[in-house]
């Protein structure tokens, strides 16, 4: 069972739009992650926020950790085709492993 | 290429047969990691190996599967008596954790399909 929660499931925007993807957690989060997938391809490391309050960057692509550390959002600015794509959260578990949400597949139409 | 090789990219096997899957790391990583992704979910964590001993196996599916990391450096994942409820991509990641945050990096997977 999946303990981090995505929202929106899919989502599908015209080119240009900005977009808000977010993932939450009912316990705190030590370690959050975020990956993009093409459909039947591996995962692609986009940042990652370790402190409540933290914001990264990485081109057209921000993502936040709240100050409590229970949910983060990932934004993308002026969409374009090249952004669609299944953008997975995931979580440091035990040190070990990653535990991931379920995913929001994104469309953007040209 | 310097990232997560993982062959072979598809298998389609019929049931009761088995499979072997490799992955090759990022050659200076010491952590590995094998997920399994069914369709609409996010990967779902199997095992892993720091070096050659493998630290969590306890999640792993069933007593079919099994991992070995021989020699510290590319791992294979085995199924045996193979069902369809095994089709799903298969995997793996590689990560340094003293160096970059136990950031983990993932091969493009195998895709597996039992008929």
């Amino acid at each position: 069972s999946q303990e981090l929660e995505q929202s929106p499931q899919s989502l599908i925007v015209q080119e240009g739009k900005n977009l808000t993807i977010n993932c939450t957690s009912s316990k705190t989060l030590y370690g959050l992650y975020w990956y993009k997938q093409k459909y039947g391809e591996g995962l692609i490391f986009l940042m990652m926020l370790q402190k409540g309050g933290e914001e990264k960057s990485h081109e057209k692509i921000t993502a936040k950790l709240d100050e409590k550390k229970q949910q983060s959002s990932l934004h993308i600015t002026a969409s374009q085709p090249s952004h669609a794509g299944i953008y997975l959260c995931g979580e440091q578990y035990n040190n070990n492993d990653m535990r991931f949400g379920a995913g929001t597949r994104l469309t953007v139409k040209p | 290429d310097t990232g997560v090789s993982q062959n072979p990219r598809h298998k389609i096997t019929k049931r009761g047969q088995n499979v072997t899957f490799r992955c090759d790391p990022i050659s200076e990583h010491n952590r590995l990691y094998w997920y399994r992704q069914t369709l609409g979910q996010g990967p779902e964590f199997l095992t892993y190996f720091q070096n050659e001993a493998q630290l969590e196996k306890s999640r792993l599916l069933s007593d079919r599967f099994s991992a070995e990391r021989p020699k510290g450096s590319f791992s294979t994942l085995e199924i045996q008596r193979t069902e369809q409820g095994d089709s799903a991509m298969y995997l793996c990641a590689s990560s340094q954790p003293v160096v970059a945050k136990n950031i983990q990096y993932f091969g493009a997977g195998t895709r597996l399909s039992v008929l």
